[in-house]
């Protein structure tokens, strides 16, 4: 089992220019979450999912928007990119039972110049 | 809206030196957890505390819920290179809301 997985795993734009975060997950989850992740702040909330066809804005949604394409799969986009999106993009999925934990993908490292 | 704060922002130790990491969040949580992030690696979870003043340990590790349900810590003991890395705290407020808010973490570095 992949877990989740991320691609690509580095990206760099340049200022105006698009592009689509891919995170893909086998573990059949229902929830699914974006987060970036900056110097000294943490993980932010982007975008989630707690369910198949449905997305929710997080703490950070501004330029941003998700697909929800379908359990397995939820997608970030950028439509123009700002160098204020400079950051580290990791996707998770979270297990409902027990414990709750999510499990991170290995994260995109974006740099928009 | 809910925050979520670590302290210290950074901790240099010596290997077999204690340390000890505070998660304080501004409102009442449901259930914590802590996350351990290795430099250039992604945050893996360690464990979830749901209950008041619950103390639980795995292996050199003790977590602790504070008794209100707004603070937690994680004290690790004899520290070892092998725990480096960046800690994370992460509450959530409702039982069955969706989002966990995240701490900013507490970065531990562990001298030979």
């Amino acid at each position: 089992n992949a877990g989740v997985t991320q691609t690509p795993k580095f990206q760099v734009l340049k200022t105006g220019q698009s592009m689509t975060l891919q995170c893909a997950q086998d573990m059949n989850h229902n929830s699914m979450y974006w987060y970036r992740q900056d110097p000294g702040m943490g993980l932010r909330l982007i975008y989630y999912s707690a369910s198949e066809g449905t997305t929710d804005k997080g703490e950070v949604p501004n330029g941003y928007n998700v697909s929800r394409l379908n359990k397995r799969e939820f997608s970030l986009r950028l439509e123009s990119a700002a160098p204020s999106q400079t950051s580290v993009y990791f996707c998770a999925t979270r297990r409902q039972r027990i414990y709750n934990e999510q499990f991170f993908g290995p994260g995109t490292r974006l740099t928009v110049l | 809206g809910q925050q979520v704060m670590q302290i210290p922002q950074y901790q240099h130790v010596q290997e077999g030196e204690d340390f000890t990491t505070y998660c304080n969040s501004s409102t009442t949580l449901s259930n914590i957890q802590w996350y351990k992030q290795r430099p250039g690696g992604h945050p893996v979870f360690l464990i979830q505390l749901v209950k008041s003043g619950e103390v639980k340990k795995q292996k050199r590790l003790t977590f602790q819920f504070g008794e209100a349900k707004k603070n937690s810590s994680l004290h690790i003991t004899a520290t070892q290179t092998t725990d480096v890395g960046t800690y994370f705290c992460a509450g959530r407020e409702g039982n069955y809301g969706q989002n966990f808010v995240f701490g900013p973490g507490t970065r531990l570095s562990v001298l030979p």
